[in-house]
């Protein structure tokens, strides 16, 4: 089975600045996806990022970009020039490319509370 | 234009009782899911649909039952419910082809008494 380990539990950046969360994650397949949400206070579940496995180069999505290392089974989410609106939980999550039905499910990490502060 | 909407969005009840919650999605996906997000904030599948069949049914308790009326709506049933059932519940649903990204409702915090 597929884990996923996010080891910050909590993180602080000052606005402007930029922050790494980091994620691993422990897999025999090859072939599978890697995702960050975001839930803010509100509680929804937003997509930041996505990334394929098949993939060599790391996705960026304005300011999120992340470090996709498939080797060391790492992929940590960076975020630059910080806003007030990115304090929230970060989630990372695992799919498998697997194309039967269980392989659709989302294994998620336990989340690293991102604070930003002026 | 909601693309994932979930009813309701607080359910306050006593133990024993049952409770249904709604999902519906306007994406035009045909795959649903249900995910339970406890106090210590860990997400973790219970169950999904593909075309009103069963796909995934993790190790959970059989008082959760899951209905599929159509492709855009899973609903969640919970029979005699327990202490340990206070949870946030969502609904994401996505196309079924292989690594889609899952969108998600906005949640149901169950609370119960």
């Amino acid at each position: 089975a597929q884990t996923v380990t996010q080891s910050q539990p909590e993180m602080s950046v000052q606005e402007a600045e930029t922050v790494t969360l980091s994620c691993t994650y422990d897999t025999s397949e090859s072939d599978y996806y890697l995702f960050w949400y975001k839930q803010p206070p509100s509680r929804q579940m937003i997509l930041v990022i996505r990334q394929e496995a098949y993939k060599q180069q790391n996705a960026t999505e304005n300011r999120f970009s992340v470090n996709f290392q498939k080797a060391a089974k790492s992929f940590s989410l960076k975020i630059s020039d910080s806003q007030l609106g990115d304090a929230a939980m970060y989630f990372c999550a695992y799919r498998s490319g697997g194309y039967t039905g269980t392989a659709s499910k989302l294994t998620f990490g336990t989340g690293t509370r991102l604070q930003v502060t002026l | 234009d909601t693309a994932v909407s979930q009813t309701p969005k607080y359910l306050v009840t006593q133990m024993g009782n049952d409770k249904s919650i709604k999902c519906e999605q306007n994406l035009g996906h045909d795959t649903m899911y249900w995910y339970k997000q406890d106090s210590k904030k860990f997400l973790k599948i219970m169950f999904s649909y593909n075309n009103k069949e069963l796909i995934i049914n993790e190790t959970v308790p059989n008082r959760f039952s899951p209905k599929s009326p159509d492709k855009a709506h899973l609903n969640l049933h919970i029979n005699s419910l327990e202490l340990g059932d206070s949870a946030v519940y969502f609904c994401a649903s996505s196309p079924y082809l292989t690594g889609q990204t899952q969108y998600f409702g906005p949640g149901t915090r169950l609370l119960v008494l």
